[in-house]
């Protein structure tokens, strides 16, 4: 079975401060992929991001980077100098090849409060 | 601004009322989705339909009953709910259910009350 740890509730730090959000997965299928969404007040579902099994590559989008690191199964997620408008719920989520699509597994989701 | 539009955003209805929550996308994508999401949870699947066919339903109550009239449009068809029903239900397409690479692109949803 797969499972998505998101074990950080709530993290509230001030503008322009640096944040990382946790992702820790289970999963017994060798190829899968994991997935960061974004969730502002207004409810929809921003994808972020999306990392493959076999490419354990750091990526780095501007202010937003992702350490994927297999052997500790954890996908972190940092936001460098972070801004109001980062304010969010944010997911992670893991899907395995035999499933598909469909079988996207959310976390919990981290709800991260950027105070002016 | 999303590429997946769902109208209304907002629905109070009593537990005998009759609605319809729709989903829209042109994006080209063979696989839809509802999800159900309920205050500090994560999203719920409910339903996925690919090539226009139900492919799985998630044990989901008979008084929930999706409908995809065409490959761009998505419907939910409420009847008879219950105040527990009462959620933000999201739309999401995909370029294909088999494709485990393709990134669910979701809707703003729809906050739905029931009174």
């Amino acid at each position: 079975a797969q499972k998505v740890t998101q074990a950080q509730t709530e993290i509230s730090v001030v503008e322009k401060e640096d944040v990382t959000l946790d992702c820790v997965y289970e999963t017994r299928d060798t190829t899968y992929y994991l997935f960061w969404y974004k969730q502002p007040p207004s409810g929809e579902l921003v994808f972020l991001i999306r990392r493959n099994s076999f490419d354990e590559q750091n990526e780095i989008s501007g202010r937003y980077s992702w350490n994927f690191q297999k052997s500790t199964s954890s996908f972190n997620f940092t936001i460098t100098a972070s801004q109001v408008v980062d304010s969010a719920v944010y997911f992670c989520a893991l899907s395995e090849a035999p499933r598909g699509a469909d079988g996207l597994t959310f976390g919990k989701g981290t709800h991260l409060i950027i105070q002016p | 601004d999303t590429e997946v539009t769902q109208t209304p955003k907002h629905l109070v209805m009593g537990m005998t009322n009759k609605k319809s929550l729709k989903c829209e996308q042109h994006m080209g994508h063979r696989a839809m989705y509802w999800y159900k999401q309920k205050a500090k949870k994560p999203p719920e699947l409910m339903f996925v339909y690919s090539y226009e066919k139900l492919s799985i339903n998630e044990s989901v109550p008979s008084r929930f009953s999706p409908e995809c009239p065409n490959s761009s449009l998505l419907n939910l068809h409420l009847h008879a709910l219950q105040p527990e029903d009462s959620a933000l239900y999201l739309c999401a397409s995909s370029q294909a259910r088999e494709d485990v690479n393709s990134p669910l692109h979701f809707g703003n949803g729809t906050r739905l009350t029931v009174t």
